[in-house]
């Protein structure tokens, strides 16, 4: 079965320095996997994708994810955090047969001033 | 081009009552996915429609259902509330098989 991890619960940084949020998979084939934030009370916004091809992935907001085929990970990070930024981060995967996707426990990211 | 909506966004229900839920997706969009999420059990994947035809299901009782309208707007159902069910659903819709799901901003559902 296709799955992600997310070893953290909470990532904290300070504004101004930069950020990553660890995610690892487990999937058969060429993986897709995907980024989302939720901000309190809100929906999932999503971040950004990897498909094939380019290793460094760019999304939304300043974010990028770097894909690492041999470690089986897809980590998604900033270069300058902003206290913005401070959101529930998850990691997905489509589920095998179904356009659903499977989400990663999700990380707290919190940026103090 | 709006995005995917939600109704209503605030619920509060008693035991043993029922609940129906409803989601537009993005136009053009024939793919919606319902998802659960609390706290304790993160975000677990309830059941997926296509062309009104329900796809796959999650591993939830038989008091959840769902369906889909030719219009690919979905509603779904709670019967015989617990206070298990708490929680934010939350409605996706997409247009490519295997791509990015795009979410609307949930029902809060409060059992008491």
């Amino acid at each position: 079965a296709q799955s992600v991890a997310q070893p953290e619960d909470q990532v904290n940084v300070a504004e101004g320095n930069p950020l990553t949020v660890k995610c690892t998979y487990s999937v058969s084939g060429n993986p897709y996997l995907f980024w989302y934030v939720q901000y309190p009370n809100r929906g999932l916004q999503f971040l950004l994708k990897y498909i094939t091809g380019d290793n460094l992935v760019k999304g939304s907001y300043g974010f990028e994810a770097e894909f690492n085929k041999s470690q089986t990970s897809f980590h998604l990070k900033k270069p300058s955090a902003l206290v913005s930024d401070s959101a529930l981060y998850f990691c997905a995967v489509p589920h095998t047969g179904r356009r659903a996707l499977t989400f990663g426990s999700g990380t707290r990211l919190q940026v103090q001033p | 081009k709006a995005g995917v909506t939600q109704t209503p966004r605030y619920l509060i229900k008693t035991r043993g009552q029922q609940v129906t839920l409803s989601c537009s997706p993005i136009s053009g969009h024939r793919s919606v996915s319902w998802y659960q999420q609390t706290p304790g059990q993160g975000l677990q994947f309830l059941f997926e429609y296509f062309s009104e035809t329900q796809r796959n299901k999650g591993n939830f009782p038989g008091r959840f259902s769902g369906r889909q309208f030719s219009n690919s707007r979905s509603e779904m159902n709670v019967s015989t509330l617990e206070l298990g069910d708490s929680a934010l659903y939350l409605c996706a819709s997409s247009l490519v098989e295997g791509q990015e799901q795009f979410f609307g901003p949930g029902t809060r559902l409060t059992v008491l």
